[in-house]
């Protein structure tokens, strides 16, 4: 069956470094999503992306934030300036009606 | 905004046991979908129910929705050791054309053997 995949599976990073998650959708999807869950915190929307651009953003994906479909398969979301909130847990997630999640990435900014 | 509110927070119950949890949200949907996650894991996708549908079933899982109290259930029935998770219902809003969803906190099932 097919799967959403994510890599790396943690992340550990100071504080101001560029960090790149990554994320592989399905491969007939067309929607796709970056997501995150602060510990013990709910699953926030961050920025949806549809025909090679950016569709909706929420206001945490401020300036610091970036996200590219580079080669038709990769989606990546790039953290410029990584800040200590910015641990998490960041789920992609890729859509034809029903939105499937990655495993997630854990980010630990120190 | 738009938010998915599940009801309890926390739910302890033994083998065998039927568990039901709740979701309220506050404005139209297009769909709604229920996911579980195991701790410190990833979102398993459970069950997605149209906003014309009003029940669907998947195994042990069945998933009523009501659009006029803005509700949603779930039932897990002859419940197992390993259903033990959190459990999210999330919002896809009728406004939205890319389909963003909106997570509630969660219900924690603890099915105890």
């Amino acid at each position: 069956e097919p799967e959403v995949t994510q890599t790396p599976s943690h992340q550990v990073t100071q504080m101001g470094q560029e960090v790149i998650l990554r994320c592989v959708p399905i491969s007939n999807h067309l929607y796709f999503y970056w997501y995150r869950q602060i510990l013990g915190q709910k699953v926030e929307f961050l920025v949806s992306f549809y025909n090679n651009e950016i569709s909706e953003k929420s206001e945490i994906f401020d300036d610091q934030f970036s996200v590219e479909r580079p080669d038709g398969s990769n989606f990546t979301l790039k953290i410029r300036s990584t800040k200590l909130e910015d641990s998490a847990m960041y789920f992609c997630a890729s859509k034809w009606e029903t939105q499937y999640f990655g495993p997630g990435t854990r980010l630990l900014v120190l | 905004s738009q938010q998915g509110e599940e009801d309890p927070q926390a739910l302890s119950i033994q083998e065998g046991e039927n568990a039901t949890m709740n979701c309220s949200y506050k404005t139209s949907i297009n769909n709604l979908q229920w996911y579980r996650q195991n701790s410190g894991r990833g979102l398993v996708h459970l069950i997605l129910i149209r906003s014309n549908e009003r029940e669907k079933h998947s195994g042990r899982l069945r998933v009523t929705l009501d659009t006029s109290k803005k509700s949603s259930s779930l039932l897990i029935t002859a419940s197992r050791a390993a259903d033990t998770a959190s459990y999210f219902c999330a919002t896809a809003a009728a406004t939205d054309s890319w389909g963003k969803l909106q997570f509630g906190a969660g219900t924690q099932v603890v099915v105890t053997p």
